[in-house]
C-alpha cells in the first residue's frame, strides 16, 4: 500500500523559508502515472492546493502562492520537496503530500507547521 | 480559478438519517469532481471521484451524483463514524486545483 510520510521542522521564524519533504514508500514518484504535490490547511479551516510536480521535474503552481513556492523532486531518494519562502503567521498550516491521481487518491498524515518567532 | 461553494456549512443530523450535501462551481467542471472526508486530526480520505465513482473500500451508502456545475454527495443512513467534514474538489482545471470551503456533518 502507497504511503506518504511529511518530515520537516514544525516551527518556523518569520520571513524565513519553510521547507518540508515527503518520503513515498510501496510506490515510486518517478512513476510516469502520476504527479505529486502539496496541500495545506489552515487551523479550522479548508484545504488549499498549493502545487504539483512530475517525476520530470515539470511543476505547476497555485497562482496566489506562485512567486513563494518551489516544489522539487528528488527520484533517487524518491522524494518530492516543498520550499515556502518569506513566510508569515498566515502559513500556519498543516501541509500535506499527496499523490495526484486527477484527483488526490493518496494523502499523508500531514505535518503542522507554526510560523512564530 | 474555478471558485467551488459548497451548502450548507453545517448540517446537524441524527444516525440513521439520509444526508444531502451539494457543491457548486462557479464554471463547468464537466465530471472532474471529487468529494473527501476528513475526521478531526486526520489527512482527508477520498471518497468519490468522477462525481459518481466510489474510491477503493467506501461503503454504498456514499453516492455522488451531478456534472457541469452542480454536484450532490448522499448518505444513504448516516452511521457514527460519519460525522465528519466533506469537501468537494474540481480538477478539471488540473493546472488549478480547488476545493469548496466543507461541509461538517454533526451530530443534532
Amino acid at each position: 500500500q502507497l504511503q506518504l510520510q511529511e518530515s520537516g521542522p514544525g516551527l518556523v521564524k518569520p520571513s524565513e523559508t519553510l521547507s518540508l519533504t515527503c518520503t513515498v514508500s510501496s510506490g515510486s514518484v518517478s512513476s510516469t502515472s502520476y504527479y505529486w504535490g502539496w496541500v495545506r490547511q489552515p487551523p479550522g479551516k479548508g484545504l488549499e492546493w498549493l502545487g504539483s510536480i512530475y517525476y520530470s521535474g515539470s511543476t505547476y503552481y497555485n497562482p496566489s502562492l506562485k512567486s513563494r513556492v518551489i516544489i522539487f523532486v528528488d527520484t533517487s531518494k524518491n522524494q518530492f520537496s516543498l520550499k515556502l519562502t518569506s513566510v508569515t503567521a498566515a502559513d500556519t498550516a498543516v501541509y500535506y503530500c499527496v499523490r495526484c491521481a486527477h484527483p488526490f487518491d493518496h494523502w499523508g498524515q500531514g505535518a503542522l507547521v507554526t510560523v512564530s518567532s | 480559478e474555478i471558485v467551488m461553494t459548497q451548502s450548507p456549512a453545517t448540517l446537524s443530523v441524527s444516525p440513521g438519517e439520509r444526508v444531502t450535501l451539494s457543491c457548486r462551481a462557479s464554471q463547468s467542471v464537466s465530471s472532474d469532481l471529487a468529494w473527501y472526508q476528513q475526521k478531526p486530526g486526520q489527512a482527508p480520505r477520498l471518497l468519490i471521484y468522477g462525481a459518481s465513482t466510489r474510491a477503493t473500500g467506501i461503503p454504498a451508502r456514499f453516492s455522488g451524483s451531478g456534472s457541469g456545475t452542480e454536484f450532490t454527495l448522499t448518505i444513504s443512513s448516516l452511521q457514527s463514524e460519519d460525522f465528519a467534514v466533506y469537501y468537494c474538489q474540481q480538477y478539471n482545471n488540473w493546472l488549478f486545483y480547488t476545493f469548496g470551503q466543507g461541509t461538517k456533518v454533526e451530530i443534532k
